[in-house]
């Protein structure tokens, strides 16, 4: 199985501000991987994938990067409707597998 | 505007049993593969079962494997998810999901997700 692992576990950023989140896979997963954002109460909302592809209707703030088993997710300036959970998922293997989470706080 | 509405969930004894369903709308829903996640109360996702178009291939996660029994009822636009011997590690919020591309079980990303419908397994 392939381990996900996000960083950090919490990002106290202030509105306006850049937020970089990390995603780091326990083996190369190539560009096989998407990010989810996710508010209280709500499901995951896609944001990304093939590393680096918005999906529809996502908002060009939003950018993601990276190949093999290093990945970044950067929110160029943070909205107030952007403080939320965001998810790295890689899909190169079964089972297909999440990281454990980066909580976007406001600072 | 695609819709996926999970219900079934509820309160259940530890080894006793639960079905879970999905209603789907806005797309063709036997042209796409299928999916259960679930997310513990206060944790992160974990994908539980996947299945292909026409039933024809099917995954389970090692957690839930010999226990959980994924299908699908294509003129229904349904897809079921039926847990048996729950434990309390089950506990979870159960989501829907639809794959992101066609026919075949091939991992890949979800879109859209359901709401989700809550299982608690407790005695």
């Amino acid at each position: 199985e392939i381990v996900m692992t996000q960083s950090p576990a919490t990002l106290s950023v202030s509105p306006g501000e850049r937020a970089t989140l990390s995603c780091r896979a326990s083996q190369s997963v190539s560009s096989n991987l998407a990010w989810y954002q996710q508010k209280p109460g709500q499901a995951p909302r896609l944001l990304i994938y093939g590393a680096s592809t918005r999906a529809t209707g996502i908002p060009a703030r939003f950018s993601g990067s990276g190949s093999g088993t290093e990945f970044t997710l950067t929110i160029s300036s943070l909205q107030s409707e952007d403080f939320a959970v965001y998810y790295c998922q890689q899909y190169n293997n079964w089972p297909l597998t999440f990281g454990q989470g980066t909580k976007v706080e406001i600072k | 505007e695609v819709q996926l509405v999970e219900s079934g969930g509820g309160l259940v004894q530890p080894g006793r049993s639960l079905r879970l369903s999905c209603a789907a709308s806005g797309f063709t829903f036997d042209d796409y593969a299928m999916h259960w996640v679930r997310q513990a109360p206060g944790k992160g996702l974990e994908w539980v079962s996947g299945i292909s178009w026409n039933s024809g291939s099917i995954g389970y996660a090692d957690s839930v494997k010999g226990r959980f029994t994924i299908s699908r009822d294509n003129a229904k636009n349904s897809l079921y998810l039926q847990m048996n011997s729950l434990r309390a590690e089950d506990t979870a919020l159960y989501y829907c999901a639809k794959d992101s591309r066609q026919y075949q079980l091939l991992p890949n990303w979800f879109d859209p997700w359901g709401q989700g419908t809550l299982v608690t397994v407790s005695s």
